[in-house]
């Protein structure tokens, strides 16, 4: 079974600097997705960032980037140029498929790093 | 405007009581799933339906049920049978083909009385 690891319970960053926080996984697949999901007070999770693991090059958007390295199965958002509205819960995300007639996938969570963001 | 909407924001459970939480997508999306998040902890999967007329168990569906009766809609019923309901409860779907992509909606709060 595939799990995913976050040990940064939190972690605090000034507003207008980086922070990356840290995600390892376990897997014996090859093919797999991994997200990082933002959950704010409201408790939607919403999507910040895709990696496909066939691709090797690292996935951004925008302020976001991550730092995907497969062998070590290693998946670290780094956030740029912090804003106040970062300040989140944020998820790792393990995503398999699950098979049969569709392609539905199952996400495996992180615990969770809880991000402040200071003026 | 598309989305997953879920009603309500928040439920109360009577002891012995079954309560359905409803979730609806307007995405088109084929594949729809419900997870569990307890305080500290990440989501875990209940159920998921890949098609409709079809579901499947997930991790903890123990004391749960649904239905996907139509595309647009899977709703999660938490029997009595679940001894441990309180929890937040999201849906999510995503499209049927690789991107393995799953958006969510805003979740329901289910609180035993």
């Amino acid at each position: 079974a595939q799990t995913v690891t976050q040990s940064q319970p939190e972690m605090s960053v000034q507003e207008a600097e980086t922070v990356t926080l840290s995600c390892t996984y376990d897997t014996s697949e090859s093919d797999y997705y991994l997200f990082w999901y933002k959950q704010p007070p409201s408790r939607q999770m919403i999507l910040v960032i895709r990696q496909e693991a066939y691709k090797q090059q690292n996935a951004t958007e925008n302020r976001f980037s991550v730092n995907f390295q497969k062998a070590a199965k290693s998946f670290s958002l780094k956030i740029s140029d912090s804003q106040l509205g970062d300040a989140a819960m944020y998820f790792c995300a393990y995503s398999s498929s699950l098979g049969g007639t569709g392609t539905a996938s199952k996400l495996t969570f992180g615990t969770g790093t809880r991000l402040q963001v200071t003026l | 405007d598309g989305g997953i909407t879920q009603s309500p924001k928040y439920l109360f459970r009577k002891e012995g009581q079954n309560v359905t939480l409803s979730c609806e997508q307007n995405l088109n999306h084929d594949a729809m799933y419900w997870y569990r998040q307890d305080p500290g902890q990440g989501l875990r999967l209940i159920y998921y339906s890949q098609i409709v007329n079809d579901f499947q168990k997930g991790d903890i569906a123990e004391g749960y049920s649904v239905s996907r009766e139509k595309k647009e809609s899977f709703p999660l019923t938490v029997t009595s049978a679940q001894k441990n309901p309180t929890a937040f409860y999201l849906c999510a779907s995503s499209i049927s083909y690789s991107s393995q992509t799953q958006y969510f909606g805003p979740g329901t709060r289910l609180l035993v009385l």
